[in-house]
Order: structure tokens, then sequence, then C-alpha cells
């Protein structure tokens, strides 16, 4: 049962590119989270989605971030244009469904923006 | 205000040497209560949920317990291989989960 799958693992780029990074859910799961990790702030929540629909994006931090889930096995998370203070790891994870089941977590895209 | 404290941020022990990791939080309505491993490069790994006051649950040396106000997460008998960043995190009625900033245990032999 292969796990959640994010791509590419690590993203180096310049300051105002366009960044995309890429995750596949476990087959199954109806849930798909997306967060963002810092040595100063922890892990925080970007955006959720149910059924591939947005249900919390009150954590995306402006409008040059966004996300979106075209089908059940694929999601994007869009940085556009890229600043400095977005590098960090960011994980993708999905859930059996939205009411208190586990996440499970991918390994990460590490962003640097140079 | 952080809704989920963890402590210490640090912890060392020597194999063998029990401890206890803390998690608080300040949320009502709880449903539920989960702690993660996280090794280096890797995304977390789940480890429990506890849904209820009271509710204890085991893993090989891990036990977690949890009140209305906190959660442990109890070592018994460390090894080096249990060096990790362990997470706690919240589950409201209505949101995703929210995490801590972690523990993060070191284990020497």
């Amino acid at each position: 049962d292969a796990g959640v799958i994010q791509s590419p693992r690590h993203e180096v780029t310049e300051m105002g590119q366009e960044v995309t990074l890429r995750c596949k859910p476990i087959s199954g799961h109806n849930s798909l989270f997306w967060y963002r990790q810092t040595m100063m702030r922890g892990l925080e929540l970007l955006i959720y989605f149910n059924n591939n629909v947005p249900i919390d994006d009150s954590g995306m931090p402006e409008d040059r971030f966004s996300a979106k889930m075209p089908n059940a096995s694929f999601s994007t998370l869009k940085i556009q244009p890229s600043e400095p203070r977005d590098s960090a790891v960011y994980f993708c994870a999905s859930s059996r469904d939205g009411n208190n089941s586990p996440l499970h977590f991918g390994n990460g895209t590490r962003l640097t923006v140079t | 205000e952080d809704q989920v404290t963890q402590s210490p941020e640090a912890l060392r022990l020597q194999e063998g040497e029990s401890s206890s990791l803390n998690c608080s939080y300040t949320v009502s309505g709880l449903r539920g209560l989960f702690w993660y491993r996280q090794d280096p490069g890797k995304g977390p790994e789940f480890l429990f949920t506890l849904y209820s006051a009271g509710e204890e649950k085991e893993k090989e040396r891990l036990k977690a317990t949890l009140t209305k106000k906190e959660s442990f997460l109890h070592i018994t008998a460390p090894k080096p291989e249990d060096s990790a960043t362990y997470l706690c995190a919240i589950n409201q009625a209505g949101t995703a989960l929210i995490f801590g900033k972690g523990t993060t245990l070191s284990v020497s032999s």
C-alpha cells in the first residue's frame, strides 16, 4: 500500500518564480490536507479538502498561494510569485474521512527560495 | 495564544531512563487527541488517538494517557531508536488537526 506521495522532494528556486508542489493521496481517502512546517511555527494547516472540495483555506498566507484538487487522486499547491519567507517544508496528508480519522503524511517537499 | 503546548522542547535520556512528555491544550469540545512521531527528513507518523479523559493506549515502550487538560506520552526504558520528535495534535469539531511544536527526544546508549 503506497502511502501519500509528494513531489518534488526538494525544490530550490529564485524569488519571484512560480512553484508547484504535487500530492497523490492514499487511495480511498477522501480528505486531503496541506501543512507547512518551520522551526519557528511548527506545523501549520494551509488548506484542506473533503471530497475534492476546499473546506477551510483560512491558513493560506495570502493570494500568492493557491491549491487545487481536480480529482480524488491528485492535488497541487502553487506559490506565485515565491518569496524567501516561503522557505519551509510543505507536507500533504490524507485521511479516510474528515471526522477524527488519523492523518497519513507524505515525506514533504523542502522548498528553498533564494 | 497557542492552543496546544508541548513540553519540554527537547529531552535527552540515557538508554533505559524512563520519562514523560507533556501536551496541554486549552480548547473545549475536544473530539480527539493524536500523537505522532517524526523522524528527520520524514513526515509525521501516526501513533495513537485518545478520545476521552482516562483513556490510555500502549505501543511497545510508549503509553499515552489523557486528562481533561493534558496528555502524557510515557516512554519506558527507551532505546536509541526511540529518538525522534514527538508531536501532539488536537481535533475540534469542524477543524483540521492543530499541532503543537513538538518535543525532540534524544536517547543515547
